[in-house]
């Protein structure tokens, strides 16, 4: 059963660049044809994608966020990463780690981002 | 980009009811491409259909999905105490951007 666990500062200052690490357990990273995603959700609010990552390194990003997200992948540590940069409170909210085949089939368990000074 | 319009907002209905919950598309949804989830408070989201109406791993034949093109329904047929939640629909089909709808709230009466 594969697992995915989020890492990262709790708290970034304003215009910053948030720096967020999905760490997999229970499988590679590598194996199947998986791609791995970052999602996000305000407090109160609905589910936002930020972006995926395919094992042979090819990304896809929402457009609206498109100019401030790097999604990477470090398959000898079974990890994949977000940077977001230029932060504001908006950026506030749960970040959530997924795997997917089409779908977005597994979740991590979430961690919470505040963007203050 | 695919806008996901989910209907109604907040449905208030008691333990043993039928619920119907709606997902409109802007444009087609290619492949059926359609998934719905359930969240609840503090719990990352679950996935219950894929494919419009393939059920995932382990989830209930009371969830029913339906749908084609832009309009979709999930349905629960009789619902169960631990089925009042989020739910959410999402659409996968659509290169280079996944989306989701805004949610139905679902509570109990």
């Amino acid at each position: 059963q594969v697992q995915l666990q989020e890492s990262g500062p709790g708290l970034v200052k304003p215009s910053q660049t948030l720096s967020l690490t999905c760490t997999v357990s229970g499988g590679s990273i590598s194996s199947g044809s998986y791609y791995w995603s970052w999602i996000r959700q305000p407090a109160g609010k609905g589910l936002e994608w930020i972006g995926r990552i395919y094992t042979s390194g090819s990304t896809n990003y929402n457009p609206s966020l498109k100019s401030r997200v790097t999604i990477s992948v470090d398959t000898s540590k079974n990890q994949f990463s977000l940077k977001l940069s230029s932060v504001t409170a908006a950026d506030t909210a749960v970040y959530y780690c997924a795997r997917g085949a089409g779908v977005t089939i597994n979740w991590g368990q979430g961690t919470l981002v505040t963007v203050s000074s | 980009e695919i806008v996901l319009t989910q209907s109604p907002g907040t449905l208030s209905l008691s333990p043993g009811e039928r619920a119907t919950l709606s997902c409109r598309a802007s444009q087609s949804v290619s492949s059926s491409y359609l998934a719905w989830y359930q969240q609840k408070p503090g719990q990352a989201p679950r996935l219950l259909i894929y494919g419009a109406s393939s059920r995932a791993t382990g989830i209930p034949d009371r969830f029913s999905g339906s749908g084609s093109g832009t309009d979709f329904t999930l349905t629960i047929s009789r619902l169960e105490p631990e089925d009042f939640a989020v739910y959410y629909c999402q659409q996968y089909g659509s290169s280079p951007a996944i989306t989701f709808g805004q949610g139905t709230r679902l509570e109990i009466k």
